[in-house]
């Protein structure tokens, strides 16, 4: 079975480093969301892409984050520099998006990386 | 903005009891879409459902069952006959309809059941 794929799974770090996430989509699926969980609460929305294009990315500390989907299949996420109020799960997740007909928003999730700033 | 809210933090049920999850969503969006995901102590978030705002049947599969009702804003979750293997967090979810694709999702905080052997 297709799966997001996500590396590293977990990362620590110090403060003031930079740091970066890696995600695979499942093939074929246009759409890719980074999503940041904080310990104890849901998933919330960093950035989407369509193809290799941004489609949101309101939620984006964009002082100290970035991500890109240069070719429109893999994507990463950076952080620099890290801060404390970082560690969190970060998750990756896709969809097929436009092509996808009535399955199209159906969202599909990495296991995730869990960061820790020390 | 949206919102949803599941207002039951933790539940705690002993095997083979019936357990329903809440779900109350918050839009000024007529057409939407509505989700239910499981996480477990892994931290994969596991697609369970997803539901339209123009479809209001209710949907059956195998144990698990899901009730939508717009009047109250409400899509809640009821697992039957709760297995030690549903343990986990469960999240509700909404989604905007955009015409070229599908938005993000937003959230409730999740609700951990622990089902006790």
């Amino acid at each position: 079975e297709a799966e997001v794929a996500q590396s590293p799974r977990y990362k620590i770090t110090e403060k003031s480093q930079a740091v970066a996430f890696w995600c695979d989509p499942i093939s074929g699926h246009a759409t890719l969301y980074w999503y940041r969980q904080i310990l104890g609460q849901g998933p919330e929305l960093l950035v989407q892409f369509q193809d290799e294009s941004v489609v949101d990315d309101s939620q984006l500390p964009k002082d100290r984050f970035s991500a890109e989907r240069l070719k429109g299949v893999d994507s990463t996420l950076k952080i620099q520099p890290a801060e404390l109020g970082d560690s969190a799960m970060y998750l990756c997740a896709s969809s097929l998006g436009h092509q996808g007909g009535g399955a199209k928003n159906i969202q599909y999730f990495g296991a995730g990386t869990r960061l820790s700033v020390l | 903005a949206q919102k949803v809210t599941q207002a039951q933090t933790e539940i705690s049920v002993v095997e083979k009891e019936d357990v329903t999850l809440d779900c109350v969503y918050e839009t000024r969006d007529t057409t939407y879409y509505l989700f239910w995901y499981k996480q477990p102590p892994s931290g994969e978030l596991v697609f369970l459902i997803r539901r339209n705002s123009f479809d209001e049947q209710n949907e059956i599969s195998g144990r698990y069952s899901w009730n939508f009702q717009k009047s109250t804003s409400s899509f809640n979750f009821t697992i039957t006959a709760s297995q030690v293997v549903d343990s986990a967090v469960y999240f509700c979810a909404l989604a905007l309809y955009s015409g070229g694709g599908a938005d993000g999702l937003t959230f409730g905080k999740g609700t951990h059941l622990i089902i006790q052997p």
